[in-house]
């Protein structure tokens, strides 16, 4: 089993639309945990960091659920700009941050 | 403000072949690292820097040496390139590995023949 497992999609939704990912890890004692986002032939930039009592920032959403090991990920009100592969992130230690090989989101008109 | 700057974006080297991706940040981070990301199978932790002087190895360390002299660059090394080492390599850095995002380098694309 992953470390890190995410459902590579792709995700194909309107315009529009509400989507939501999730993320799901190995290591209970992880201790950060963050959403990328990565265009074709870029680098990743950070989206959001998660927090143990959920964040939100505009249409993005975040949260974490320890009991069951998972993160996700809902976008509302879905834009175009919005298509990208999202990655997660989890930290368990310095020597130790693992990243989802990452869900691709299509958006269409 | 630059952030990290990573150069060169592409190199073909030949089987064999050693030579120093760099790295430079002018955001004053203690941590440094790379990653290199092949296809399916997300980034992986090369070698990291929690601060000038200190480097220690990732998950994926063979075949690559980095050195941390100052805190501002943190190069890395392929010392004799192999054709698995066909990659695409990011550097990244951060105020602190645990609590706070990593800013990315824009990449290097290395292939190896």
């Amino acid at each position: 089993r992953k470390e890190v497992e995410q459902d590579p999609g792709p995700f194909n939704v309107p315009e529009g639309a509400t989507v939501a990912f999730n993320c799901t890890y190995s290591n209970s004692a992880s201790q950060s945990f963050f959403w990328y986002r990565q265009d074709c032939r870029k680098e990743p930039k950070l989206l959001m960091s998660v927090y143990s009592s959920g964040n939100e920032d505009g249409r993005f959403t975040a949260q974490l659920n320890r009991a069951s090991q998972y993160i996700s990920l809902l976008i509302r009100d879905s834009k175009l700009s919005d298509s990208a592969t999202y990655l997660c992130v989890v930290y368990n230690s310095a020597s130790k941050i693992i990243f989802g090989s990452g869900t691709r989101l299509s958006i269409r008109p | 403000n630059a952030g990290v700057t990573q150069t060169p974006k592409f190199q073909v080297l030949k089987t064999g072949q050693s030579m120093t991706l760099q790295c430079a940040q002018d955001m004053n981070h203690e941590y440094m690292s790379w990653y290199r990301q092949d296809p399916g199978m997300g980034l992986r932790l090369i070698h990291y820097s929690v601060g000038a002087g200190i480097t220690d190895q990732g998950e994926v360390p063979n075949g690559y040496n980095v050195s941390r002299s100052t805190t501002e660059d943190f190069p890395l090394r392929l010392l004799s390139a192999a054709p698995s080492q066909t990659s695409v390599y990011f550097c990244a850095s951060s105020y602190s590995s645990r609590n706070y995002g990593y800013t990315f380098g824009s990449g290097t694309r290395l292939t190896v023949v």
